[in-house]
């Protein structure tokens, strides 16, 4: 079965901090991605990764970070909090050029920065 | 670049009743994919219903179903004998098919309430 997991179902953090939210897939997938979800403004792309050391900036990147060392692990960063970077953080994972392949989720990570 | 729109930020529906959700995108590509995801309360969201935008035929999984009008760009998508389980967020995607392009575009979603 399809599993992609998140390092943190709820986070609170400081104004400042350094924060990191981990994902990890079991897929064997190449592309992995990471969404801000906030309502009314649905999900929002932050950042994306086709493979292992490559990132691409995806509509809202500014503030953050990623780091992907391993095929299976993404890593988003947030360099300095800002109150305004609180969030739902969503992770999801898909192959590459299968073009009817879905994303597959992780469960989110609420992130309350104070 | 393409755009999603989910003009029902909120439905409701009795219990063993119909509902459709509606979906518009725009975008210059001929040939795409569309996509339901639900997102139940505090559950991860899950894929719903897919459709390529080449194949006519409206895609159908059990319950629910999608009406797909290309000419009109619109992809709604409908759940019949509605169930306590159906309440959730209702996003739609968009997604080029473009080799290599991965990413998809949502909607801002719509919560779907199921009224016993």
């Amino acid at each position: 079965d399809v599993k992609v997991t998140q390092s943190s179902r709820y986070l609170v953090k400081r104004t400042g901090e350094k924060v990191f939210l981990e994902c990890v897939q079991d897929m064997d997938h190449e592309n992995m991605f990471w969404y801000r979800q906030d309502p009314g403004l649905g999900l929002r792309l932050i950042y994306f990764s086709y493979d292992v050391k490559m990132k691409e900036k995806g509509d809202i990147p500014e503030g953050y970070s990623v780091s992907r060392e391993k095929k299976e692990r993404f890593s988003l960063i947030l360099e300095s909090a800002s109150t305004n970077q609180t969030s739902m953080y969503l992770c999801a994972s898909s192959l590459t050029g299968t073009g009817y392949e879905t994303q597959y989720f992780g469960p989110g990570t609420r992130l309350l920065v104070l | 670049a393409q755009t999603v729109t989910q003009s029902q930020p909120e439905m409701s529906v009795q219990e063993a009743e119909t509902v459709t959700l509606s979906c518009t995108y725009d975008t210059s590509e001929s040939d795409y994919y569309l996509f339901w995801y639900k997102q139940p309360p505090s559950r991860q969201m899950i894929l719903v219903i897919r459709q390529e935008a080449y194949k006519q035929q409206n895609a159908t999984e059990n319950r629910f179903s999608v009406n797909f009008q290309k000419a009109a760009k619109s992809f709604s998508l409908k759940i019949s004998d509605s169930q306590l389980g159906d309440a959730a967020m209702y996003f739609c995607a968009y997604r080029s098919s473009n080799f290599g392009n991965e990413k998809l575009t949502f909607g801002t979603g719509t919560r779907l309430t199921i009224i016993p």
